[in-house]
């Protein structure tokens, strides 16, 4: 069971534009959700994280978005920048039992176009 | 600077060889991970540690084990590799489950 949902796999956004990617997931006791971006032959870094106690982080061009009602969160990337592509990767720490262990989505390939 | 490495950062292997993946880190935090990283299936743990001596199975352990000896180290152990298991693996550290974790860069690893 997916509990960390990434439905589109790649993203195509022109160098200037907007990018918003996408992430929903099922489990309404998540209270806490990170993006890790992931360039290739190399770890996903950490790039933004929101509480559940807000709907919205900011950090310089990214925002992430958060709609507790639809289990959605989504990031937004304003300008978009080739360097910015990457594979993008949401996650959530999962408190069930004993563990602390976080839950990540399957990942979208964001493409910047110059 | 405090870093999380490993090793080897490439692997080639035979079908039923034992191979173990190293994972060093600096950053003196008592939490360890393991995932593997495949296509369609986004990072999935493998294994964690919370601490030296404790050692816990993630949701894909099956055919690969960890120990934890000391603060800054965690083998990953692959008792008997399959094709199965040609994946890239990543060591992860954290300071705490909530707190975001610290990617090492990755071993990619092929079983023929």
């Amino acid at each position: 069971d997916q509990q960390v949902k990434q439905n589109s796999p790649s993203l195509s956004v022109q160098e200037g534009r907007i990018s918003i990617l996408n992430c929903d997931y099922t489990n309404s006791m998540f209270d806490y959700f990170l993006w890790y971006k992931k360039y290739p032959a190399e770890g996903p870094t950490f790039l933004i994280s929101i509480s559940s106690i807000k709907d919205k982080n900011e950090d310089g061009r990214f925002t992430v978005f958060l709609n507790k009602s639809a289990k959605h969160l989504s990031l937004h990337i304003v300008p978009s920048q080739p360097g910015d592509s990457a594979v993008y990767f949401c996650a959530a720490p999962y408190y069930g039992g004993a563990t602390n262990k976080l839950i990540f989505g399957t990942g979208t390939l964001l493409a910047v176009q110059p | 600077d405090a870093e999380i490495t490993q090793s080897p950062r490439h692997k080639i292997t035979e079908t039923g060889r034992q191979v173990t993946l190293a994972c060093h880190q600096t950053w003196n935090h008592n939490n360890m991970f393991w995932y593997r990283q495949d296509l369609g299936h986004g990072l999935r743990l493998i294994h964690y540690s919370y601490g030296v001596q404790d050692t816990n199975k993630g949701e894909v352990s099956d055919g690969y084990s960890v120990s934890r000896s000391n603060t800054e180290d965690l083998p990953l152990t692959l008792e008997s590799a399959a094709s199965s298991q040609t994946s890239v693996y990543f060591c992860a550290s954290s300071e705490s489950g909530r707190e975001q974790q610290y990617f090492g860069p990755g071993t990619r690893l092929t079983v023929t």
